[in-house]
C-alpha cells in the first residue's frame, strides 16, 4: 500500500554538526508535507511543514527539502543541540485522502557531546 | 491560552474495565484524531472525526469507541474487548483536517 516511510531509523549526530533525517513517500498525489518533532513522553510537535508546489523552506535552523521527483523529503537541523534529541516523523497528507495524515515510523535522533 | 488537552496523564485500570479517555480542545478546529502509540513505534490511527456527531474508524478501531457530541470534545472508550490496551494515547485535532495537527500531551494507560 501507499506509506511514508523513512530510511534510517536511528541516527547519531556530534554536537555542532548538521543533522539530515531523510523520508521517503510513495503517493503521488500527496501535496502537503509535515515533519513532527516528539521528546520522550510527550505529544508531537509540529516542526515545518511544505506545499508540494515547493522545493524547500526554511525555519529556524531548519529546513525542509523536497523533491518530487524521487518523492523524497528531508529535513535538515543546523547546528544540532542536546535539545534536538528526539524522534522525528515525517507525515504526508492529500484532498483526496479524506483528511487521513500518514505518520512515518520516526526517526530516533540522538546528538553526542 | 488556546491548545489542546488531555486527562489524565496517567491511567491505571484493571483488565476487563472500560476506561474512557478525555480529549478537549478551544482551537476551533473541525478534525479531531485519536493515535495509539506503543514504545519505541509510530502513530497508529484509531479514530477520527471531520465534524461534529461525525466520526470514522481508523486503521486499528477494534475494541475502541469515540463520540463527539461537541466540537471542543472527543472522548474515546478503551472498552474491554481491546486485547491489548496498554499503551500511550495521543489526541490531535486540526483546522479541517488537511492541514497539520496539534497533539495533546497524550495519557499513559496500564492495564494490568
Amino acid at each position: 500500500g501507499e506509506s511514508v516511510g523513512l530510511h534510517l531509523p536511528t541516527l547519531s549526530v556530534q554536537e555542532g554538526d548538521n543533522s539530515i533525517i531523510n523520508c521517503a513517500y510513495s503517493n503521488s498525489a500527496s501535496d502537503y508535507f509535515i515533519w513532527y518533532k516528539q521528546e520522550s513522553g510527550k505529544g508531537p510537535q509540529f516542526i515545518i511543514d511544505i506545499r508540494s508546489n515547493m522545493d524547500k523552506r526554511q525555519g529556524q535552523r531548519v529546513t525542509v527539502l523536497l523533491n518530487k521527483t524521487v518523492k523524497h523529503l528531508s529535513l535538515q537541523i543546523a547546528a544540532t543541540q542536546p535539545g534536538d534529541s528526539a524522534v522525528y516523523f515525517c507525515a504526508e497528507n492529500s484532498y483526496s485522502s479524506a483528511s487521513k495524515i500518514i505518520f512515518g515510523s520516526g526517526t530516533r535522533l540522538s546528538i553526542r557531546p | 491560552d488556546g491548545g489542546i488537552t488531555q486527562s489524565p496523564k496517567y491511567l491505571f485500570r484493571k483488565e476487563g474495565q472500560n476506561v474512557t479517555l478525555s480529549c478537549e480542545q478551544n482551537l476551533n478546529h473541525d478534525a479531531m484524531y485519536w493515535y495509539r502509540q506503543d514504545p519505541g513505534q509510530g502513530l497508529r490511527l484509531i479514530y477520527y472525526s471531520q465534524i461534529v456527531n461525525d466520526f470514522q474508524k481508523g486503521d486499528i478501531a477494534e475494541g475502541y469507541s469515540v463520540s463527539r457530541e461537541k466540537k471542543e470534545s472527543f472522548p474515546l472508550t478503551v472498552t474491554s474487548a481491546q486485547k491489548n490496551p496498554t499503551a500511550f494515547y495521543l489526541c490531535a485535532s486540526s483546522i479541517d483536517g488537511y492541514y497539520e495537527q496539534y497533539f495533546g500531551p497524550g495519557t499513559r494507560l496500564t492495564v494490568t
